[in-house]
């Protein structure tokens, strides 16, 4: 079956502009989330959705990142007033049951800020 | 200090060689060990995990976890070029879940025909 998707595969933007990045998970998975990965800094956890429960933002660097899932399906992860230090490739994934499963990745979002 | 440790490499090795690689860690609390493969421009594959001490075999591949070294080890046997990725850790402990996985930062490994 069709894995965890993510679009657009690559994104360039100039600083200061607004981004938004999809992720359509696995078809019955309830759990999501989003990660960061930079050169050199390992995954970095993000965002976290678990069903119709409040989803865990800790992970979130600033106030300029926000995420929604609507419908429990399809989620948006939006980078507003984009800054260089923003460029990575953020990676989605989603799971079964209560998050202690394993995930599946998409192939991530490359974002570049000039 | 980081909580996780792995060395990023690279790591390069013939065709059909054993390989090692291996993550260290400093809490004592961590029982949850994963192995992820990455390939270039790809997300990163749950390759094996383990709750316990001891060795786990899954065709070529063993996960090894020694607690008592704080120390995990993934092993390829009969290495291929197709391994040729990055291999990434990541653990948390038993009680808890994947989103406060500690991940490594992964090793780049070659294996050349």
């Amino acid at each position: 079956g069709a894995g965890v998707s993510q679009s657009p595969s690559n994104k360039v933007t100039e600083k200061g502009k607004d981004v938004e990045l999809r992720c359509d998970p696995i078809s019955g998975h309830t759990a999501l989330y989003w990660y960061r990965q930079s050169l050199g800094q390992g995954l970095e956890f993000l965002i976290y959705f678990q069903g119709n429960s409040a989803p865990d933002k800790s992970g979130l660097p600033s106030d300029r990142f926000s995420a929604e899932r609507t419908g429990g399906s399809v989620s948006t992860l939006t980078i507003q007033r984009t800054q260089q230090e923003d460029s990575a490739v953020y990676l989605c994934a989603s799971s079964t049951g209560t998050g202690n499963q394993p995930q599946h990745f998409g192939d991530g979002t490359r974002l570049s800020i000039l | 200090q980081k909580e996780v440790e792995q060395d990023p490499g690279p790591l390069s090795v013939p065709e059909g060689a054993i390989v090692s690689l291996n993550c260290t860690y400093s809490n004592s609390a961590f029982q949850y060990f994963m192995w992820y493969r990455q390939y270039s421009r790809k997300g990163p594959e749950l390759l094996m995990y383990t709750y316990s001490s001891g060795n786990k075999e899954d065709g070529r591949f063993t996960a090894q976890v020694d607690k008592s070294s704080k120390y995990i080890s993934l092993f390829i046997r009969d290495s291929q070029p197709s391994d040729s990725a990055t291999y990434l850790c990541a653990m948390r402990p038993l009680t808890g879940n994947n989103r406060k996985l500690i991940w490594g930062l992964g090793t780049s490994l070659a294996v050349n025909p």
